[in-house]
């Protein structure tokens, strides 16, 4: 099945600063890399995805990175804000039964 | 349009009793998935349906189990609880079935085992 890694597990930045997170991924089939926020007591919330046609992806202050032939992708926060404090999850769907395999998700922290 | 909603919030049970947890997705949406969330295993897929069949299930035992009615809401049954299955359960809807479509998740159920 799909194995992802997430790295850092917890990010600090000063406000204004930019944040990257990177997964990497094992199964060659996956094609959809979705990026998760979970803020304390919610549920994940989409925030941006890419397919494997596509380099990158941006979306305001959110962009994203993908790298097949490495197998890696990242994502990154510019000019971040105390709201972007949260929990990121990376994630891919790779082959088999599963409907996306999730990373172990970084905690980032906005310092004003 | 209206998010997923998931019924109870929170759940509060005893080892060896029973529980079921509902969820209604985003109107249009007909997959619903379930998944786990722990502190120690992370998010994890537990399984998905698709018009009221299940498309796939991930690796749980048999304890768990869920379907889905013709209205597209979901119900999610774990039978004789133990301590590990202490949790947060999150449903995700999507507008079709399969691995390659966006997921939205509902703000999950916590279900406290003691």
């Amino acid at each position: 099945g799909e194995n992802v890694e997430q790295h850092p597990s917890t990010l600090s930045v000063q406000e204004g600063d930019s944040a990257v997170i990177k997964c990497t991924y094992s199964d060659s089939a996956s094609n959809y890399f979705p990026w998760y926020k979970q803020e304390l007591g919610k549920g994940p919330q989409l925030i941006i995805d890419i397919r494997s046609n596509v380099g990158e992806k941006k979306d305001q202050r959110i962009a994203v990175t993908l790298n097949k032939t490495a197998k890696h992708f990242s994502l990154h926060i510019t000019e971040t804000q105390p709201e972007d404090s949260a929990v990121y999850f990376c994630a891919a769907n790779g082959g088999g039964y599963q409907k996306v395999t999730f990373g172990t998700g970084t905690k980032l922290q906005v310092i004003p | 349009k209206a998010g997923v909603t998931q019924t109870p919030r929170y759940l509060i049970k005893t080892r060896g009793q029973q529980v079921t947890l509902s969820c209604s997705p985003i109107s249009g949406h007909r997959s619903v998935s379930w998944y786990q969330q722990t502190p120690g295993q992370g998010l994890q897929f537990l399984f998905e349906y698709f018009s009221e069949t299940q498309r796939n299930k991930g690796n749980f035992p048999g304890r768990f189990s869920g379907r889905q009615f013709s209205n597209s809401r979901s119900e999610m049954n774990v039978s004789t609880l133990e301590l590990g299955d202490s949790a947060l359960y999150l449903c995700a809807s999507s507008p079709k079935a399969g691995n390659s479509y966006e997921q939205y998740f509902g703000p999950g159920t916590r279900l406290t085992v003691t």
